[in-house]
């Protein structure tokens, strides 16, 4: 079946880094778009990004535009996404979905788990 | 590029039917038949309810429907459900290959 994992509960300090990984299961790996989505605590979803696995592109929102990379592995049919210059206001739940738009139907059809990043001092 | 707005909060009985609004612009939701709705219980991963603007994923039941017309579209609940109580997304294609979410609708049954 399709699975997205995620990687675990990440605690960074104020302008760390912090770099979460989605692997994906169940499926052509290079078939379907990745996005990622956000949600802080008491706030709604939030659009971040979206990566083509097959050949790599990348578009990104821009409320991160400079402080966030996307990138994959087709070798274990991972995405990762990197966020720096981390501030109390990126502490929330990240999730990655994917999107069959590459060969098909646009939704974010199957999502992960979410991972909590917490940022604080 | 601004979140699409919902309204904050939709109440219904049960057995009613109630209709949550997702206004954009037309640099996205007048632009694009790229329209989804998302259901998200706390907790939980989201759950995919309406794509396209008006087609349902395999498994979705049949009470959801969607619609569009202009710069708004409008995700429609009948035969209200204890189990709909959620927060409800929409999610449009914007230009350049990005997306943008609604604010998000806190349904209560």
């Amino acid at each position: 079946q399709v699975q997205l994992v995620q990687s675990g509960a990440e605690v960074k300090k104020p302008g760390a880094s912090v770099k979460l990984s989605c692997k994906a299961s169940g499926y052509i790996f290079t078939s379907y778009y990745i996005h990622w989505v956000r949600q802080a605590p008491g706030q709604g979803l939030e659009w971040m990004g979206i990566i083509s696995p097959s050949g790599g592109s990348t578009n990104y929102g821009q409320n991160f535009q400079g402080r966030i990379t996307m990138t994959r592995d087709m070798s274990t049919s991972t995405v990762y996404m990197e966020l720096s210059s981390l501030t109390s206001q990126d502490t929330a739940v990240y999730y990655c979905a994917r999107d069959p738009r590459l060969t098909g139907d646009s939704l974010l059809d199957n999502w992960g788990q979410g991972t909590l990043v917490s940022v604080s001092s | 590029q601004s979140a699409l707005t919902q309204p904050a909060s939709v109440s219904g009985s049960p057995g009613q039917s109630i209709t949550i609004s997702c206004t954009g612009t037309t640099s996205d939701v007048g632009s694009y038949d790229l329209v989804s709705w998302y259901q998200h219980h706390p907790g939980k991963a989201p759950k995919a309810l309406i794509f396209e603007v008006s087609k349902r994923p395999s498994g979705v039941s049949n009470r959801f429907s969607g619609s569009k017309s202009g710069n708004t579209a409008s995700l429609t609940i009948s035969g209200l459900q204890a189990e709909d109580e959620a927060d409800y997304y929409c999610c449009s294609y914007a230009d350049s290959n990005t997306y943008v979410f609604g604010t998000g609708t806190k349904v209560t049954v």
